[in-house]
């Protein structure tokens, strides 16, 4: 079976500082892939970074990276000079190569960025 | 454009009352989702098509049906089933079967029975 867990329901960062959402997985599959999305007060479901199983080096995306640990089976978002545009909620998910194309969702990190 | 969209953005519904929220996508993917979000809470999967005139139950699909006759639209019906279907529904799609692709969400209708 399938899953993400995101331990901090809630964070607060103080702007232009750095924060990192945990993301913790389980999976039987040996291919897969982690995904983060951001979902902002009006309730889209913006897609931020990519990190595939077998990648070696860490996805980066402009001020997003995921920091890919995978013997720790963890996948942790880290958000570089944080503006006050980045509070939203965010998600963690997952897909596996067994179960094609089904998406596994942790339950969000409710991130709130400081003036 | 390419997209997802999802109609209408706000529904209002009776109690006992069916009723469809529409979900069509130009971006030529085979697979189609329909999720639900109660306020501050993660996503919970009703129902997955993978391709066309087939679908498969996600972890809540008591009280909700689909249909997928078109690649291009995965309707979603609340049936009076439903016991609180009060909430915000996303629908996504995602290329089929490659662990490596993102799915892109529609902006999401957000249906209050009344």
């Amino acid at each position: 079976a399938q899953k993400i867990t995101q331990t901090q329901p809630g964070m607060f960062v103080q702007e232009k500082e750095a924060v990192t959402l945990d993301c913790t997985y389980d999976t039987s599959d040996q291919s897969y892939g982690l995904f983060w999305y951001k979902q902002p007060s009006s309730g889209e479901m913006i897609f931020l970074i990519y990190q595939g199983s077998y990648d070696e080096q860490n996805a980066t995306e402009g001020r997003y990276s995921l920091n890919f640990q995978k013997a720790r089976k963890s996948a942790n978002l880290v958000i570089s000079a944080s503006q006050l545009g980045d509070s939203a909620m965010y998600f963690c998910a997952m897909r596996g190569m067994n179960t094609g194309n089904q998406f596994y969702f942790g339950t969000g990190t409710s991130l709130t960025v400081i003036p | 454009d390419g997209g997802i969209t999802q109609s209408p953005k706000y529904l209002f519904r009776k109690e006992g009352q069916n009723v469809t929220l529409s979900c069509e996508q130009n971006l030529n993917h085979d697979a189609m989702y329909w999720y639900r979000q109660d306020p501050g809470q993660g996503l919970r999967l009703i129902y997955y098509s993978q391709i066309v005139n087939d679908f498969q139950k996600g972890d809540i699909a008591e009280g909700y049906s689909v249909s997928r006759e078109k690649k291009e639209s995965f309707p979603l019906t609340v049936t009076s089933a439903q016991k609180n279907p009060t909430a915000f529904y996303l629908c996504a799609s995602s290329i089929g079967g490659l662990a490596g692709k993102t799915q892109y969400f529609g902006p999401g209708t957000r249906l209050t029975v009344l």
